[in-house]
């Protein structure tokens, strides 16, 4: 079955560390890949997607993922975290033939101490 | 731009009774869904609606309705609640799967 997997559950970081995010899918076709960001109390917002091209996306605030292939693959990256970047980051992916619906990993909270 | 927006953003409910969610998106996109996020669990699609007139499952169907009542709005049926309903719903909507989502701002629901 097709599925997302994020392994890290709860990050804690402090401020200027560097930040890596796993996430990985199971599905030898076409996928687009998505990250999008929860901060406390709000809603889900796009942080950044792949779906052709330069397997190196940059997003907002910062962000950028990089899509490999050949290890089913689409990590979230931040050089240097703020306090402000404290959320929920839940990876995303749209599998060829269900392009309208996107499944998602289970999230990965992440906290940033000042 | 008010992009999706959810109402009510709170609900206390008892069990066995029905509520409607409702949702409503001004970007004119073809696609709309229900999703309900619980804690360790992500996001669960629960109905999703491809284009107006159509409706389909997700993954955590049983127990809602849906209805596509127009191209801008896509409501949530809770025929009687039961306390594993207990949630945040989001609503979310798109023009085409490359675009992502555009999110509502959620409902908390509470079935007692």
């Amino acid at each position: 079955a097709q599925s997302v997997s994020q392994h890290n559950h709860h990050v804690i970081l402090s401020e200027a560390a560097s930040l890596e995010l796993g996430c990985n899918y199971s599905y030898g076709g076409t996928v687009n890949l998505f990250w999008y960001v929860q901060y406390p109390g709000q809603h889900l917002q796009l942080l950044l997607k792949y779906f052709s091209g330069d397997p190196l996306v940059k997003g907002i605030k910062g962000f950028e993922a990089e899509f490999i292939k050949s290890k089913f693959s689409f990590n979230l990256r931040k050089p240097s975290v703020q306090w402000s970047d404290t959320a929920e980051y839940f990876c995303a992916v749209t599998f060829s033939g269900g392009y309208q619906k996107v499944t998602f990993g289970i999230g990965t909270k992440l906290q940033v101490i000042p | 731009n008010a992009g999706v927006t959810q109402t009510p953003k709170f609900q206390v409910l008892k069990t066995g009774q029905s509520m409607t969610l409702q949702c409503a998106q001004d970007m004119n996109h073809n696609s709309m869904y229900w999703y309900r996020q619980d804690p360790g669990m992500g996001l669960r699609l629960i109905y999703y609606s491809a284009s107006e007139g159509t409706t389909d499952k997700g993954e955590v169907p049983n127990g809602y309705n849906v209805s596509r009542l127009n191209k801008r709005e896509f409501s949530l049926r809770l025929e009687s609640a039961a306390p594993s309903q207990t949630s945040v719903y989001f609503c979310a909507s798109t023009e085409g799967g490359v675009d992502g989502y555009t999110f509502g701002s959620g409902t908390r629901l509470t079935v007692v």
